[in-house]
């Protein structure tokens, strides 16, 4: 079964500063691994698909890399805004289903 | 407007009571989802279906049963045999099974 953890639960940074989450898995065997964002009370907003193919994907200040062989994957945030305060889950896609992370709750200070 | 919209927002259930949740979508998506989301914890799947007239069981799939007649709708039903409802709903489609989830805003269910 696979089990997807991310650490740490929770982080708090100034604003500016670059932002590392974290994001294992068990099972190597993926199709895909995918990065949202959850605002509190609010559905899920994707933010990056990478392709088990793949190493990594970019979107404007965020950054994903992906190390299948190693289970690991991290989202990075660039020069973080308090509007990037949110949950950030990982998920990832084997047997046709998707398998999620509990989060990490990211605080950007003023 | 392309989305998926879930309604009610809030739901409270009594004891002994059937509930259902919907969920509409008109991206012309084939797959939909149901998941559960309790605090502390990632998302766990109830049921989905990846056409018209049929459906799977997902990891959490006792109390609750789901129907796929249409699709742009997916339904779930959460049933008195589910004893611990209180949880946040999430819907979500998708082209197909392999592609990007798009989420509902979900909706908040509560026992009274």
């Amino acid at each position: 079964k696979q089990e997807v953890t991310q650490i740490p639960a929770a982080l708090s940074v100034p604003e500016g500063e670059n932002l590392v989450l974290n994001c294992s898995f068990t099972d190597s065997a993926i199709y895909n691994l995918q990065w949202f964002r959850q605002d509190p009370g609010k559905g899920l907003t994707s933010l990056l698909l990478i392709q088990s193919s793949q190493r990594e994907q970019t979107s404007g200040r965020l950054n994903a890399s992906l190390d299948k062989s190693s289970g690991r994957s991290t989202l990075y945030i660039a020069a973080s805004q308090p509007g990037d305060s949110a949950t950030y889950l990982c998920a990832v896609l084997n047997d046709y289903k998707l398998s999620f992370g509990a989060g990490t709750t990211v605080t950007v200070r003023a | 407007d392309g989305g998926i919209t879930q309604s009610p927002k809030y739901l409270f259930r009594k004891e002994g009571q059937n509930v259902t949740l919907s969920c509409e979508q008109n991206l012309n998506h084939d797959a939909m989802y149901w998941y559960r989301q309790d605090p502390g914890q990632g998302l766990r799947l109830i049921y989905y279906s990846q056409i018209v007239n049929d459906f799977q069981k997902g990891d959490i799939a006792e109390g609750y049963s789901v129907s796929r007649e249409k699709k742009e709708s997916f339904p779930l039903t959460v049933t008195s045999a589910q004893k611990n409802p209180t949880a946040f709903y999430l819907c979500a489609s998708s082209i197909d099974r392999e592609s990007i989830q798009y989420f509902g805003a979900g909706t908040r269910l509560s026992v009274l």
